[in-house]
């Protein structure tokens, strides 16, 4: 079974652009969520989708948004870029959103901000 | 709320000689946990978890982690190192509740020697 896909991998954008990352789960999964890691901050939870709608939400301003399809592919969207947004943005997939489900990985994306 | 703290942020080994990783939770919850692993330039991969099972719990490639309510705490030990244990780990709890978002201890990084 294929894991959890991110595309693209890699992304070069200045200050003020805006950045669509997308995640494809693993089949089946419903539930998708969102991280983003840097040096300082380590791993901080973005937000996470089911059955296409937000669930939960981390403490990120508006500029940070996503959306979930039918299909359970993701999308998440940041605008007015700032240079602090340069981080790997990792995507997980996972059957439910329950907390004792496991959740798989994708590569990540990593974003930097000229 | 619910918190991770990882006590070291790097543990130098020599190949061959035993692993300990230490984390301590914070959980209101009876807490589902998890250990991640992520070699340089991927993505995390899930190594065991925790979900108020047996206490002794088995991962993958020999790792294996203790649930010690008594003491708050969740460490991921390992008999005996290989070269290809080299990697940052974190210690992770799922949020409370029925939502499922982690929370991320800061990461620690595994040094082996030769």
């Amino acid at each position: 079974k294929a894991g959890v896909t991110q595309t693209p991998r890699y992304l070069i954008k200045t200050r003020g652009q805006q950045v669509t990352l997308s995640c494809s789960p693993i089949s089946g999964h419903r539930s998708v969520s969102w991280y983003q890691q840097t040096p300082g901050q380590g791993l901080q939870f973005l937000f996470e989708y089911f059955s296409e709608t937000q669930r939960n939400k981390g403490n990120f301003p508006g500029r940070f948004s996503g959306r979930q399809f039918s299909n359970s592919r993701s999308e998440m969207n940041v605008s007015t870029l700032e240079l602090g947004d340069s981080a790997l943005y990792l995507c997980a997939s996972s059957w439910t959103q329950s907390r004792t489900d496991t959740q798989y990985f994708g590569p990540g994306t990593r974003l930097t901000v000229l | 709320a619910q918190s991770v703290t990882q006590l070291d942020s790097h543990v130098s080994v020599s190949e061959g000689t035993p692993v300990l990783l230490r984390c301590n939770y914070s959980s209101s919850y009876s807490p589902s946990l998890f250990w991640y692993v992520q070699h340089p330039n991927k993505g995390l991969q899930l190594l065991l978890k925790y979900t108020s099972a047996a206490t002794l719990v088995k991962g993958i490639n020999g790792f294996e982690a203790e649930f010690k309510k008594s003491e708050t705490s969740f460490h991921l030990t390992k008999p005996s190192a290989h070269m290809s244990d080299a990697a940052e780990y974190f210690c992770v709890v799922s949020d409370g509740g029925s939502q499922g978002n982690l929370i991320f201890g800061k990461g620690t990084k595994l040094s082996v020697k030769p």
